[in-house]
């Protein structure tokens, strides 16, 4: 089956610099990339997804990248604010399957 | 008019009791789903229904039972409740595998 890491567990950056967290998946098969944040006390919500035939996708101050063949993608955040503070999960799946979600990176945005 | 609702929010209750926790969705989705999140923050999939229809099980204790009347609603029941089962509960919706999820704001289950 599908396995999603993600790296780091925790980030720290100043506000206003960039954030960038990183995923790999196992199934060559899987071709849909989303990004979920969690906020405090509250459920995971869609900020940004990727489908396998595109390589990247830019919303705003957010973007994904996806590299298939090497079987990563990330998240990039830029300038960063503090409400950007939250659990940020990727996740992968394939045509008809269950989305698996990587362990979640704790961003921290220093004022 | 919130999209995803579950009740209740928090949940507190002894070991071996029976509990449940309720779900509804308003976004006309045909896909219900339930997640535990541990302590940890990892999200795991428990059940996925399809109208109602049960699709994914992913070898949960038969202690949890979901249940869906309809399918804008999908209810979770526990019984014999054990430590173990301390987490949070997200019910989710969507239209259907490989398509985004709608989470609710989840129940957090403290078993004592």
């Amino acid at each position: 089956g599908e396995n999603v890491e993600q790296h780091p567990s925790t980030l720290s950056v100043q506000e206003g610099d960039s954030a960038v967290i990183k995923c790999t998946y196992s199934d060559s098969a899987s071709n849909y990339f989303p990004w979920y944040k969690q906020e405090l006390g509250k459920g995971p919500q869609l900020i940004i997804d990727i489908r396998s035939n595109v390589g990247e996708k830019k919303d705003q101050r957010i973007a994904v990248t996806l590299n298939k063949t090497a079987k990563h993608f990330s998240l990039h955040i830029t300038e960063t604010q503090p409400e950007d503070s939250a659990v940020y999960f990727c996740a992968a799946s394939r045509t008809g399957d269950k989305i698996i979600f990587g362990k979640g990176t704790r961003l921290h945005i220093l004022p | 008019d919130t999209a995803v609702s579950q009740t209740p929010k928090y949940l507190v209750t002894q070991m071996g009791n029976d509990k449940s926790i309720k779900c509804e969705q308003n976004l006309g989705h045909d896909t219900m789903y339930w997640y535990k999140q541990d302590s940890k923050k990892f999200l795991k999939i428990m059940f996925s229904y399809n109208n109602k229809e049960l699709i994914i099980n992913e070898t949960v204790p038969n202690r949890f039972s979901p249940k869906s009347p309809d399918k804008a609603h999908l209810n979770l029941h526990i019984n014999s409740l054990e430590l173990g089962d301390s987490a949070v509960y997200f019910c989710a919706s969507g239209t259907g595998p490989n398509s985004p999820l709608h989470f609710g704001n989840g129940t957090r289950l403290t078993v004592t």
